[in-house]
């Protein structure tokens, strides 16, 4: 079975400081690992992808994650927060030969100025 | 090049009635994908559909039904809508040769059930 963890499901952070958004997954085979952000009243867009190739994975505006096997983790970071980052993000797992994936339970960021 | 476009924004319904829902994909998808999201939950995975097939289909009553047309335009129906139904729906599209890229996804119908 398939499944992530997001631990924490509010994150604050002050403007200029770091983003770590945390993100543990459950998988018997390796995994395909998401991260999506949604802004209010829109629907998901994916911010970066991990699929077995780099264990380092650079995202839109900034963000990064690494995976990391022996912690079974895929932790979001970004160096500098800004606010525009405020929104909710969603870890999400696909194994393979499936064709959907497994959302977490979500991180809602708050960015203050 | 539209995205992934959703109809209605918003609904009301009440309970024990039928609902459909419609989703266009973005422009070269043939694959759509529908997801239940909860007040405060990740979405979920309804089904998938792929050659006006349902391909997949996840941990969802059969109240919940599908359809995806020619033009590979997809429609979620409920039937005996419950209050629980009350959620965010969203609609995903991607291309099958491309299984391993992204999904895009539509900005949801917001279903409220009374």
């Amino acid at each position: 079975a398939q499944s992530v963890t997001q631990l924490g499901s509010h994150v604050s952070v002050s403007e200029g400081a770091l983003v770590l958004l945390r993100c543990n997954y459950s998988s018997s085979v390796p995994p395909y690992l998401f991260w999506y952000v949604q802004y209010p009243n829109q629907g998901l867009q994916l911010l970066l992808k991990y699929t077995s190739a780099a264990t380092l994975v650079k995202g839109i505006n900034g963000f990064e994650a690494e995976f990391k096997k022996s912690e079974t983790s895929f932790h979001l970071t970004k160096p500098s927060a800004h606010m525009s980052d405020a929104a909710e993000y969603f870890c999400a797992v696909r194994v393979t030969g499936a064709n959907n994936l497994f959302f977490g339970t979500g991180t809602r960021l708050t960015v203050i100025p | 090049d539209a995205g992934v476009t959703q109809s209605p924004t918003h609904l009301i319904k009440t309970r024990g009635q039928q609902v459909t829902l419609r989703c266009s994909p973005k422009s070269g998808h043939d694959t759509v994908s529908w997801y239940q999201q909860a007040l405060g939950q990740g979405p979920q995975f309804i089904f998938q559909y792929y050659e006006e097939e349902e391909r997949q289909r996840g941990n969802f009553p059969d109240r919940f039904s599908g359809h995806q047309f020619p033009n590979y335009s997809s429609e979620l129906n409920v039937n005996a809508l419950l209050l629980g139904d009350s959620a965010l729906y969203l609609c995903a599209s991607s291309y099958e040769k491309g299984i391993h890229e992204k999904l895009f996804f539509g900005s949801g119908t917001q279903l409220s059930v009374l």
